[in-house]
């Protein structure tokens, strides 16, 4: 099993629709969950943090189920601009102890189209 | 604040040649980390640093690759000897207090 899964797409949709991403992780040690975006042939940049009681950043929506070990992504009223690879983070401890590292899932790209 | 700065932006090299990739980290990140980036296995995690010392280099994927971090300011990776396989971007990232990660703009690594 990945370490961090997410489907791949790509998810074609329109502006003004709303879609969602998935993603689950093998580590119920986890403790810290992130989305981030990445634009074709560009770093990847932080988009949001992932909280256990859920949190909203305007059009985004960030969901954390850890009994079923899994993450989403909600965002309203795509634009145009909202055209990206989305990648799901998780931290995992690693055995030094006190230290973590970021393991990524492979992507899921959207694409909006007018 | 410049962020995290990469060296070179673009590499083309023979196979069986030296490939030295170079990272600033931001100024005051105590932890650093090394990704390869191509479309088969997307981002993965080569090593990383805390406090210019290797925690992890489970992800180093051979040998041929070597990573330092000799001050808290600069940090290379290593690749001897390339081979067409290794041509994918790599990024560098730095990390202070909060778990969040800054990226550096990836080098993009070719070889023939």
């Amino acid at each position: 099993r990945k370490e961090v899964e997410q489907d791949p797409g790509p998810f074609n949709v329109p502006e003004g629709a709303t879609v969602a991403f998935n993603c689950t992780y093998s580590n119920s040690a986890s403790q810290s969950f992130f989305w981030y975006r990445q634009d074709c042939r560009k770093e990847p940049k932080l988009l949001m943090s992932v909280y256990s009681s859920g949190n909203e950043d305007g059009r985004f929506t960030a969901q954390l189920n850890r009994a079923s070990q899994y993450i989403s992504l909600l965002i309203r009223d795509s634009k145009l601009s909202d055209s990206a690879t989305y990648l799901c983070v998780v931290n995992f401890p690693t055995l030094a102890g006190g230290y973590n590292k970021l393991i990524f899932g492979a992507g899921t790209r959207l694409a909006v189209h007018p | 604040d410049a962020g995290v700065i990469q060296s070179p932006r673009h590499e083309v090299t023979e196979m069986g040649q030296e490939v030295t990739l170079r990272c600033k980290p931001i100024s005051g990140h105590n932890s650093l980390f090394w990704y390869r980036q191509t479309m088969m296995r997307g981002l993965e995690l080569l090593i990383y640093f805390n406090n210019n010392v290797p925690i992890d280099d489970s992800g180093m994927p051979e040998d041929r690759f070597s990573a330092k971090m000799p001050n808290a300011s600069f940090s290379t990776l290593k690749i001897q000897p390339s081979e067409p396989r290794d041509s994918a971007v790599y990024f560098c990232a730095s990390s202070g207090t909060s778990y969040g990660y800054t990226f550096g703009s990836g080098t993009r690594l070719t070889v023939v």
